[in-house]
């Protein structure tokens, strides 16, 4: 069975540009998480999707954040404009039943904003 | 909201000892307790977790305590080896919060033989 997979692994980008992150969960995983570590503190949720519909999106920063999962499969989370605070790893998990059970992480996407 | 603190941040141990990172949490609600596990350059993986109606969990040389009144809960490693160097975060969540964790700021643990 093929792990979550996060594309790509880094991206460097200048304050101002856009940036693309994208997630295959776990196939038949209908919920699908993103998460965030910034500067070597806590992993911080951004949002949980179950299958297309975006379950809670409490956790977004502000309105430069952009998370879909159109035909609830993948998803693409875009930062525009990104900012210098944007920095960090960004993880996308996976499970198939929501409360108390095991997400599976992906490898993170790690965001440098110059 | 769930506010987690995590201690150590950092722990060093020999090779052969144990080592004990502990948690706290703020929501009396939080009910699932989950430790993950992060070496260098890899994902994150669930290495033990624990629900509110068990006191202690053990799996091998790895051991999960919650201590409900507290609100706390320790991850025990027993007979540590090289392999166990990694990043350990402990969450927490609550049932109705859609599986969403609130994770600790992590522990660094470096075995040295």
């Amino acid at each position: 069975e093929a792990g979550v997979t996060q594309f790509p692994s880094h991206s460097v980008i200048e304050k101002g540009q856009t940036v693309t992150l994208r997630c295959d969960p776990i196939s038949g995983h209908d919920n699908l998480y993103w998460y965030r570590r910034v500067m070597g503190k806590e992993i911080k949720f951004l949002l949980h999707f179950v299958k297309e519909s975006k379950q809670d999106e409490s956790g977004m920063p502000n309105n430069r954040f952009l998370a879909e999962r159109t035909g609830g499969t993948y998803s693409t989370l875009k930062v525009q404009p990104a900012e210098l605070e944007d920095s960090g790893v960004y993880f996308c998990a996976s499970s198939q039943v929501a409360s108390g059970e095991t997400q599976y992480f992906g490898p993170g996407t790690r965001l440098l904003v110059l | 909201g769930e506010n987690v603190e995590q201690h150590p941040s950092t722990l060093s141990v020999q090779e052969g000892d144990s080592a004990v990172i502990k948690c706290t949490y703020s929501d009396s609600a939080s009910n699932y307790f989950p430790w993950y596990k992060q070496e260098l350059g890899k994902r994150p993986q669930l290495i033990i977790d624990i629900r509110s109606n068990v006191g202690e969990k053990k799996d091998q040389r790895i051991a999960v305590t919650l201590n409900k009144t507290a609100k706390h809960f320790s991850l025990h490693i027993t007979e540590t080896q090289p392999e166990d160097s990694a990043v350990y975060f402990c969450a927490a969540s609550i049932t109705d919060s859609w599986g969403k964790l609130q994770f600790g700021a992590g522990t660094q643990v470096v075995v040295t033989p």
